[in-house]
């Protein structure tokens, strides 16, 4: 088994700050995703990362940044945080292939902007 | 763009009942349909995922797909109190991305 690991739990940000969240997974998948979940709004994906070096938009990459360090971490970057913007980021890693396409969840990072 | 919508948005089962959630998606030619728990403050776990019309069971989940009523359905076989948890159904399209629904939210009574 492996696991996905979301630094870090809980953030606290200022309106206009750079926030920086963190993933790291062991289970040796290729590919890596950020989701952000509002609530009543459902998982959103922002960026995701097919291969190490690879980057691709989601439906919500504005306002946001991503980078592939290596295989097995990938980084978000909020690059202005607004005023009273409440969500939960998750992380989540994949192997390719038609049945493996599932997706592993870590548990989170909580984010408040005040 | 493929939407996803769920019903109810939440529910009360009492303990050892059957619990059916439902969601509906808009685009029939998507592969590959999933439904994932998410207990509070965790990350999500998939329970079943679901390629062809017809029915799948994973233990005491079974998922329903009809394409061509756009529907694919989750039934919970004697939900305990450990069940309780929002239940999101998620859509596959273009190989690595899911559409995801709001969720349904399941309490169960024991």
């Amino acid at each position: 088994g492996g696991i996905i690991t979301q630094t870090p739990k809980f953030l606290i940000g200022q309106e206009g700050q750079k926030l920086t969240l963190k993933c790291q997974q062991n289970f040796n998948h290729d590919t890596m995703y950020w989701y952000r979940q509002d609530s009543g709004k459902g998982l959103r994906l922002i960026y995701y990362s097919i291969t190490e070096n690879d980057l691709q938009k989601g439906d919500l990459s504005e306002g946001y940044d991503a980078s592939r360090e290596k295989k097995s971490s990938f980084s978000l970057t909020v690059t202005s945080a607004q005023k009273n913007e409440m969500a939960v980021f998750l992380c989540a890693s994949s192997m390719p292939g038609r049945s493996s396409y599932e997706q592993y969840f870590g548990p989170g990072t909580r984010l408040t902007v005040l | 763009q493929q939407k996803v919508q769920q019903s109810p948005e939440s529910l009360t089962v009492s303990e050892g009942a059957m619990a059916s959630l439902n969601c509906t998606f808009s685009d029939g030619t998507s592969d590959n349909f999933r439904w994932y728990r998410q207990h509070s403050g965790k990350g999500l776990e998939m329970l079943v995922s679901i390629f062809s019309d017809g029915e799948k069971e994973e233990g005491r989940f079974t998922a329903h797909l009809n394409r061509a009523s756009l529907h694919v359905s989750l039934h919970i076989r004697e939900p305990q109190p450990s069940d309780s948890a929002v239940y999101l159904c998620a859509v596959r399209n273009m190989g690595y991305k899911l559409t995801f629904g709001t969720g349904t939210s399941l309490l169960v009574d024991p």
